[in-house]
């Protein structure tokens, strides 16, 4: 079965919007990271929260985790133009090396 | 300090011949993970270098893939012969071996994009 399912598969809003993209997964974890593309360029890290951890924060995104409920949260406040992408959450299951298992993605477009 | 480079950015190649794809990871970062995309899928691990050692290579699809990192520097994957099938976005990622679980922000390349005709 897939771990880091997100949803919705595409979402689109208006400039200054906030965007909120969530993912689920099956089994423990270490981390779990969430990672932007934008169209035909590389992954981009955004932010890492850790299996201990509830909340982060960085610049405009805000991520949860609900390691009870196994999922997790990315919003995106005051949205820009510039979020339009694909964006990735990606878990570290626990006892692996580190290798991680991504779900299909969230396609953002934010219209100015 | 640079970031995670792969070489060539794009190739076009016919089914049956070979191609080898390269990536750098950051300077200092021990770990080196492929990934690839296959068109309209979801990306998937491919194998796990820990320095020049192959930690993991459960991803690795068949015995068409091959990948090494003599040094444990850059890395290579080449793939021999390919297939249609192979078509899709390859990515190279490093990080810093963990101080203990948790540990481990992958930084990505750009990707090769290989086109298999």
């Amino acid at each position: 079965s897939q771990q880091g399912e997100e949803d919705p598969q595409a979402l689109s809003i208006q400039e200054g919007e906030n965007a909120t993209m969530n993912c689920s997964y099956k089994t423990s974890i270490n981390n779990l990271q969430w990672y932007r593309q934008n169209s035909g360029r590389g992954l981009v890290h955004l932010i890492l929260i850790r299996s201990n951890e509830r909340e982060k924060h960085s610049g405009r995104l805000r991520v949860t985790l609900d390691t009870s409920k196994k999922s997790s949260s990315l919003l995106i406040t005051a949205s820009r133009a510039a979020d339009t992408a694909s964006y990735f959450c990606a878990t570290d299951r626990s006892g692996n090396t580190g290798k991680l298992i991504f779900g299909q993605g969230t396609t953002l477009q934010v219209k100015p | 300090e640079a970031g995670v480079t792969q070489f060539p950015s794009h190739s076009v190649i016919e089914k049956g011949q070979t191609v080898t794809l390269r990536c750098d990871p950051i300077s200092g970062h021990d770990n080196l993970y492929w990934y690839r995309r296959v068109m309209g899928k979801e990306i998937k691990f491919l194998l796990h270098f820990v320095k020049e050692s192959k930690q993991d290579e459960s991803g690795m699809p068949n015995n068409r893939f091959l990948a090494e990192r003599t040094g444990g520097t850059y890395s290579t994957l080449k793939v021999q012969p390919a297939e249609l099938e192979d078509s899709g976005v390859y990515f190279c990622a490093s990080s810093r071996l963990g101080q203990g679980r948790g540990y481990n922000e992958q930084f990505f390349g750009p990707g090769t994009r290989l086109t298999v005709l």
